[in-house]
């Protein structure tokens, strides 16, 4: 079965220092992967997406995902956060070779907590 | 440029009612999904449609219905509301479903009491 797991309910982090969001997957072939960010009281934001090729993938509005295959593992990093970073995030996986409807399987989310 | 627009934001019902979420999109998209929201469970499927015509069951389907009504809307109907049906409601499309990456409504926050 397909899954996604965020090991964290919360993070917090100091404005101006770097932070990490984990996120693991289990699924077969090789994933699809993306990280969604959800403000108070609005719909999921796309930040980035990993299919393939370089390990590192950029995002927006800083963000960055390292991919291992290794580890099964997708971390959303930033080198330097910021109070408006400030959100829940979702780490999401599309197995490839399923039917092309983009279905996405979601983590349950990590709050961030920067904090001035 | 709206997106995807859901409508009501804001719904309280009591046991046993019904009613019908309604969503489009003004993207041109072809696929359509209908995600719940609860706390500690990220987000769950419960309909997508790949394509105007097409409906397909996703994760959690039972107690829904929906109804893909043209390329712009995909509504999500509840016959007979449950408590356990209490929940923020996600619409998405998608442009690429190939590679996953879906818009999102603002949501409808419905309670069922």
């Amino acid at each position: 079965a397909q899954s996604v797991a965020q090991p964290e309910d919360q993070v917090n982090v100091a404005e101006g220092n770097p932070l990490t969001v984990k996120c693991t997957y289990s699924v077969s072939g090789n994933p699809y992967l993306f990280w969604y960010v959800q403000y108070p009281n609005r719909g999921l934001q796309f930040l980035l997406k990993y299919i393939t090729g370089d390990n590192l993938v950029k995002g927006s509005y800083g963000f960055e995902a390292e991919f291992n295959k290794s580890q099964t593992s997708f971390h959303l990093k930033k080198p330097s956060a910021l109070v408006s970073d400030s959100a829940l995030y979702f780490c999401a996986v599309r197995a490839y070779g399923s039917s092309n409807t983009g279905k996405l399987i979601f983590g349950q989310g990590t709050t961030l907590q920067v904090k001035p | 440029n709206a997106g995807v627009t859901q409508t009501p934001k804001f719904q309280v019902l009591k046991t046993g009612q019904s009613m019908t979420l309604q969503c489009a999109q003004d993207m041109n998209h072809n696929s359509m999904y209908w995600y719940r929201q609860d706390p500690g469970m990220g987000l769950r499927l419960i309909y997508y449609s790949a394509s105007e015509g097409t409906t397909d069951k996703g994760e959690v389907p039972n107690g829904y219905n929906v109804s893909r009504l043209n390329k712009r809307e995909f509504s999500l109907r509840l016959e007979s509301a449950a408590p356990s049906q209490t929940s923020v409601y996600f619409c998405a499309s998608s442009e690429e479903p190939q590679t996953g990456k879906a818009f999102f409504g603002q949501g409808t926050r419905l309670t069922v009491v």
